[in-house]
């Protein structure tokens, strides 16, 4: 089964802050990507990347960086943590054959104070 | 409008019944639908994909209706531990997969 795994459950962070979230899968997936939900909003889609070094916006981008140095690894970084960037943040894998299925990270409890 | 709405409930059923939910999508040109399940204060798993023919596993019916552009999930014979929250899930451009807010069903005793 498909392992993906986020560095933290929960996080309290500072307005200004830097914040790193970490995602490692160990199923050698091509695809990954950092969502947030919000009640009443679902969940959107921040970023994803489709291989190493490779990066592609979402629909809510902005307030926000990834990294992908390593083909399991996908980093999310929030440059300066606001208010309103608290928020559940799932990081997920699809293995590249097209529209497939999702696999997704227990997710971080982000809280900006 | 939405790209895919979905009816937020909580839908409160009990043990036993049949419960219909509905999902609608506004990209025609969207070829991939899904149910995904979300627990409490868990990540979303796949429930089942949703195939022009319909399809049915086990208590779990999908449909879809590509002329009104909406799908459906009908649950026979809820359990407790089918209370959670269902996502719609559809395919737009580029392949992102863009989800609903999702319904949340509560089954009772």
């Amino acid at each position: 089964d498909v392992k993906v795994t986020q560095s933290s459950r929960y996080l309290v962070k500072r307005t200004g802050e830097k914040v790193f979230l970490e995602c490692v899968q160990d199923m050698d997936h091509e695809n990954m990507f950092w969502y947030r939900q919000d009640p009443g909003l679902g969940l959107r889609l921040i970023y994803f990347s489709y291989d190493v070094k490779m990066k592609e916006k979402g629909d809510i981008p902005e307030g926000y960086s990834v990294s992908r140095e390593k083909k399991e690894r996908f980093s999310l970084i929030l440059e300066s943590a606001s208010t309103n960037q608290t928020s559940m943040y799932l990081c997920a894998t699809e293995k590249g054959q097209g529209v497939e299925k999702l696999f997704f990270g227990s997710g971080t409890q982000l809280s900006v104070l | 409008r939405k790209e895919v709405e979905q009816d937020p409930g909580p839908f409160n059923v009990p043990e036993g019944a049949t419960v219909a939910f509905n999902c609608t999508y506004s990209n025609s040109a969207s070829q991939s639908f899904f149910w995904y399940r979300q627990d409490c204060r868990k990540e979303p798993k796949l429930l089942m994909s949703v195939y022009s023919s319909g399809n049915e596993d086990g208590r779990f019916t999908a449909q879809l209706n590509r002329a009104s552009q909406y799908i459906s999930l009908l649950i026979r014979d809820s359990k407790l531990s089918d209370s959670a929250t269902y996502l719609c899930v559809v395919n737009g451009p580029a392949y992102k997969l863009i989800f609903g807010s999702g319904t949340r069903l509560l089954v009772r005793p």
